[in-house]
């Protein structure tokens, strides 16, 4: 499977500390994607990196990407209690469907007010 | 506003009556998938079509069918539902171009129970 898998599967901190979620694939990509999903919504974009990118920021996010390991982590700083919610990476597996998109089973985010 | 629609949100029906779950994107997108959400089972694709008349399976396209017949519209049939459909269920569209999948919308989800 080109499923990506997501780590820690639940993430548990009070506000205002960082949030470090881990994603692992298996196979060679074009880009990496995170998204978050509020309980039961649907899945909202957050930020794609490519594959000849190693660091990108937007906001109180910042993503690296590691193609020689195949992972990628996704940093929130400074958290509050609305962004709890589930994150999940997703890859495009370079040589597969054009658009197609691969999702691990999400890190479940809470973060206690 | 760029979006995606499915409709109905929620959905109680019986074993092996045919339901249709529509789905529409206002984006022009090419590429266009349904999902289905499991707990412990993430997002898995039942079926993608990457334009007019092109379809194809996803990883679990048993007990569904799809049409693209309109670039904005991909309906999701399930022509007998049975209990193990019962799930959480997104339509999502993308771009698709030569420099790999695009950011990806989705629809707020269809909460389907067969009973």
């Amino acid at each position: 499977s080109q499923q990506g898998e997501e780590d820690p599967q639940a993430l548990s901190i009070q506000e205002g500390e960082n949030a470090t979620m881990n994603c692992s694939y298996k196979t060679s990509i074009n880009n990496l994607q995170w998204y978050r999903q509020n309980s039961g919504r649907g899945l909202v974009h957050l930020i794609l990196i490519r594959s000849n990118e190693r660091e990108k920021h937007s906001g109180r996010l910042r993503v690296t990407l590691d193609t020689s390991k195949k992972s990628s982590s996704l940093l929130i700083t400074a958290s509050r209690a609305a962004d709890t919610a589930s994150y999940f990476c997703a890859t495009d597996g370079r040589g597969s469907t054009l658009g197609r998109l691969y999702f691990g089973r999400g890190t479940q985010l809470t973060v206690w007010p | 506003e760029a979006q995606v629609t499915q409709n109905p949100r929620y959905l109680i029906t019986v074993t092996g009556k045919k339901l249709t779950v529509t789905c529409s994107q206002n984006m022009n997108h090419e590429y266009m998938s349904w999902y289905r959400q499991d707990p412990g089972l993430g997002l898995r694709q039942i079926y993608y079509s990457m334009n007019v008349e092109v379809t194809d399976k996803g990883d679990v396209p048993e007990g569904y069918k799809v049409s693209r017949k309109e670039k904005r519209n991909f309906p999701l049939i399930l022509e007998s539902p049975s209990p193990n459909q019962t799930s959480l269920y997104f339509c999502a569209s993308s771009l698709s171009d030569t420099g790999g999948a695009d950011e990806a919308f989705f629809g707020q989800g269809t909460r389907l129970t067969v009973v």
